[in-house]
């Protein structure tokens, strides 16, 4: 079966340091990867997605990056974190044969605060 | 445009008493994915149920129930007999045929089951 593996689950940065937050992914072969963030009490915010190896498309402008590596490794970095960079980070996959049927599955998240 | 609508912020119930979720989506295209995904408080997201736009067939699954009606674009869930376990925020989400950036989600319905 397949499984996603996120981490950490927690993270504590202060402004203006690096970000790196990695994303596995097991059980299936050329995924379709998401990276979403989700403010506080609000719903999610698509960041960037991916259909293969170095392929990202990103959704919102931003100090955030995402790299694909290795086929089911997904990777969010930031050089210089903000304040407003904190918030809940969801990776996600789906499965290939058309992205709109396919249910995305959600890793257990990281909570990332900016001091 | 694509949009999904969770007019419900919160809702609390007591223990054993039903609960129905709302879901209103906007879409343009014919084919289209719903999906409903559970958020327990530990954060991470759980795929629920699927449907596409072409079966609006009512599905049941143990006490989790989907009433899928095109003729007021609502895709609204229903809880049986809720239970303590149930208090998560529970998202809707739409998907066009195509495009993995496709995927946009409601803002999430907290609900709390009181014992």
């Amino acid at each position: 079966s397949q499984t996603i593996h996120q981490w950490p689950a927690t993270l504590v940065q202060p402004v203006g340091s690096p970000l790196s937050l990695e994303c596995t992914v097991e059980g299936t072969s050329n995924p379709n990867l998401y990276w979403y963030r989700q403010a506080a009490g609000r719903g999610l915010q698509l960041l960037f997605y991916s259909v293969g190896i170095g392929q990202i498309s990103s959704e919102v402008p931003q100090n955030l990056s995402a790299s694909r590596p290795q086929d089911r490794q997904f990777i969010l970095s930031s050089k210089k974190l903000l304040l407003s960079d904190s918030g809940f980070y969801l990776c996600a996959w789906s499965g290939t044969g058309g992205f709109g049927n396919q249910p995305q599955h959600f890793g257990d998240g990281t909570r990332l605060s900016i001091l | 445009a694509q949009k999904v609508t969770q007019a419900q912020t919160e809702i609390s119930v007591v223990e054993k008493e039903d609960v129905t979720l709302d879901c209103v989506y906007e879409t343009r295209d014919t084919t289209y994915y719903l999906f409903w995904y559970k958020q327990p408080p530990s954060g991470e997201l759980v795929f629920l149920i699927r449907r596409n736009s072409f079966d609006e067939q009512n599905e049941i699954s143990g006490r989790y129930s989907w009433n899928f009606q095109k003729s007021t674009s609502s895709f609204n869930f229903t809880i049986t007999a809720s239970q303590v376990v149930d208090s998560a925020v529970y998202f809707c989400a739409l998907s066009g045929p195509t495009g993995a950036n496709n995927l946009f989600f409601g803002t999430g319905t907290r609900l709390t089951v009181i014992p």
